[in-house]
């Protein structure tokens, strides 16, 4: 199956401080990545779906301001947490598809971001 | 609306055999995928079925009925390692994967 990294891994910010997450696919071409956030014991929740080269498309309930994605290249996303609060503590997770992996998505293998 | 839906938790013992299903409905199909999660981990891919019928890998099968909505994922020769949560996903015809709540399956010995 495909490859895709993760950075970093885990994170611990002080609040109001800004956290950027990148998403690589090793050895794909990834033009659809996906972003989604997991509290502790529940679901997956999609935040936001980004092809490479256009502006992100967000979830409902989603700010965009707050949470800034950059999909510059068929291998790279970014998730940038701006004036990150303890209420964005979460585990963020990023998915990539494209390329000859075809539909199936593949996960990078998560960020854990606690912000104090 | 859009609706997946599978059972929250199942328990299965060591060496035995588990069926999970999940049932969807979608607006539009392009393809049913399970994926494996174990704590504190990111989803792994497990299987993607887009036409009717069984596909086998491993220890693992996953089934595919289009006309009823329905899927199952099979585990055999269960072993402890598979403690895990399965997460039943379905892409619509906007190709957007819609997921399911994830059955947490617990192995006992």
């Amino acid at each position: 199956g495909a490859v895709v990294s993760q950075h970093p891994s885990r994170v611990i910010c002080k609040s109001g401080t800004s956290v950027k997450i990148e998403c690589r696919s090793l050895d794909f071409q990834a033009t659809t990545m996906f972003w989604y956030r997991q509290f502790p014991k529940q679901s997956l929740m999609l935040m936001a779906t980004s092809n490479e080269g256009s502006k992100a498309t967000y979830e409902q309930g989603v700010e965009k301001d707050k949470f800034l994605i950059n999909h510059a290249s068929l291998t790279l996303s970014t998730l940038t947490v701006t004036s990150a609060h303890p209420e964005d503590s979460s585990f963020y997770i990023c998915s990539a598809r494209g390329g000859t992996e075809g539909e199936t998505q593949y996960f990078g293998p998560g960020t854990r971001l606690l912000v104090l | 609306g859009q609706n997946i839906d599978q059972p929250t938790e199942m328990t299965a013992t060591e060496g035995a055999i588990v069926q999970i299903n999940c049932t969807y409905q979608t607006s539009g199909f392009n393809g049913l995928f399970w994926y494996q999660q174990h704590a504190g981990e990111a989803p792994t891919f497990l299987s993607y079925n887009v036409l009717d019928g069984l596909e086998e890998k491993g220890r693992f099968s996953s089934f595919l009925s289009r006309s009823k909505g329905y899927s199952y994922l099979l585990l055999k020769e269960l072993q402890m390692k598979d403690s895990a949560s399965y997460l039943c996903a379905v892409m619509d015809s906007n190709y957007q994967l819609i997921w399911g709540a994830g059955t947490k399956l617990i192995i006992k010995p």
